[in-house]
């Protein structure tokens, strides 16, 4: 069982459409919480970043952390085509020298 | 002007070769890491230096071997390739790895096919 758990879809959503993302862990320790997008043969791009439990919002864009059930959600509003791409979670730890644990991803298509 | 440049993008080689993968980041990030991605988008980190020093080498076998001849530059040199080996490679950076700032900016990585 991986350490971090997330349905690799494919999700497919209108146009405009309230999309909800989603990432369960076992490591208690993780601290840091991302969310990156990774377009077709491109690298990832950090999207979200949240440090413990919370809410963080940008724009479309909102991260949510529940760390007692060990739950990260990415919602986004009025989705568009161009947010098709494959959603990836991340997560790290104090004393991890930096190093970052991911999800499986997501892939999202967002249809006109 | 990239970020963090990877080359090559495409590479394609014969099993039992040698080959090795450039990395190069413009940013002033201390850490630099080489991360493998498979077939179904599994991101697994490989190595990371910081400021030229190996702080995380995961259970990668010993045919790997990542080389940092400055902060700015990562390289990864692969023996004897194996089948299995086939995937896309990135190399990322971040600012320090004893700072909470876990942004990578990634490359846009290295198909590698071993046939």
């Amino acid at each position: 069982q991986k350490e971090v758990e997330q349905d690799p879809g494919p999700l497919s959503v209108p146009e405009g459409a309230i999309v909800s993302l989603n990432c369960t862990y076992s490591n208690s320790a993780f601290q840091y919480f991302m969310w990156y997008r990774q377009y077709s043969r491109k690298g990832p791009e950090l999207l979200m970043y949240t440090y413990s439990s919370g809410n963080k919002e940008d724009g479309r864009f909102t991260a949510q952390v529940d760390k007692s059930s060990k739950y990260i959600s990415l919602f986004i509003r009025d989705s568009q085509p161009s947010d098709s791409a494959t959603y990836l979670c991340a997560m790290a730890f104090t004393g991890g020298g930096n190093k970052l644990t991911f999800g499986t991803g997501t892939q999202l298509k967002v249809e006109l | 002007d990239t970020a963090v440049s990877q080359t090559p993008k495409y590479l394609v080689t014969q099993m039992g070769n040698d080959k090795s993968i450039k990395c190069e980041q413009n940013l002033g990030h201390d850490t630099m890491y080489w991360y493998k991605q498979d077939s179904k988008k599994f991101l697994k980190i490989m190595f990371s230096y910081n400021n030229k020093e190996l702080i995380i080498n995961e259970t990668v076998p010993n045919r790997f071997s990542p080389k940092s001849p400055d902060k700015a530059h990562l390289n990864l040199h692969i023996n004897s390739l194996e089948l299995g080996d086939s995937a896309v490679y990135f190399c990322a950076s971040s600012q320090d790895s004893g700072s909470t700032n876990y942004g990578y900016t990634f490359g846009s990585g290295t198909r590698l096919t071993v046939v």
